[in-house]
């Protein structure tokens, strides 16, 4: 079974410049998820799906971060303009559904330098 | 205060040895617990859940102490490819649906 698929690997940006990842989740995972890991501490959840609604932003910082899952099934989450401290690698999970008892599974993620 | 909170280390440990991690949760209503590693530069995968009456697989046991609100994993026997980072993570809330809340992880290296 294919994996959490995520592109780009890598990115190296320049403060101010926007930036956009892309997420495939596992075929049939309605949930989708979107971390932050900041170098040294752990993941820290940014956005959750569930099919193409969110169920939860909270953490998102809105005025320069956004994202979608328009139809359901890949999404993007984007950065505009960028800072410094957005530095980070950011990971894409899907589970099958929003029960607790449904694993998350973590896509290798994009490593962001902003420069 | 962080909502879960862990030692960072690194723990350096020989093979064989035993170690043992805690971490400490701030909300008394979190309902499910579990351990996730995560190797260098890659992504965190679930090693176990934390069950209330505690659970083993193999040379991992997890505990879970609610009235004291911490979680503990301990690693027998340990071997050069537990070297890693433990994240210690938790649901914080009921009926939240799969919200998870990361620890900032401790490290182990095993050495030979």
């Amino acid at each position: 079974e294919a994996g959490v698929a995520q592109s780009p690997r890598y990115k190296i940006i320049e403060k101010r410049q926007s930036v956009a990842f892309w997420c495939n989740p596992i075929s049939g995972h309605a949930t989708l998820y979107w971390y932050q890991q900041i170098l040294g501490q752990g993941p820290k959840l940014l956005i959750q799906f569930q099919n193409n609604g969110v169920v939860d932003d909270s953490q998102l910082p809105k005025d320069r971060f956004s994202a979608e899952r328009l139809k359901g099934v890949d999404s993007t989450l984007k950065i505009q303009p960028a800072k410094l401290e957005d530095s980070a690698v950011y990971l894409c999970a899907s589970s099958l559904g929003r029960r607790e008892g449904h694993e998350q599974y973590f896509g290798p993620g994009t490593r962001l330098t902003v420069t | 205060r962080k909502e879960v909170e862990q030692d960072p280390g690194p723990f350096n440990v020989p093979e064989g040895a035993t170690v043992a991690f805690n971490c400490t949760y701030s909300n008394s209503a979190s309902q499910s617990f579990f351990w996730y590693r995560q190797d260098c530069r890659k992504e965190p995968k679930l090693l176990m859940s934390v069950y209330s009456s505690g659970n083993e697989d193999g040379r991992f046991t997890a505990q879970l102490n609610r009235a004291s609100q911490y979680i503990s994993l301990l690693i027998r026997d340990s071997k050069l490819s537990d070297s890693a980072t433990y994240l210690c993570v938790v649901n914080p809330a009921y009926n939240a649906g799969n919200m998870l809340t990361f620890g900032g992880g401790t490290r182990l290296m095993v050495k030979p």
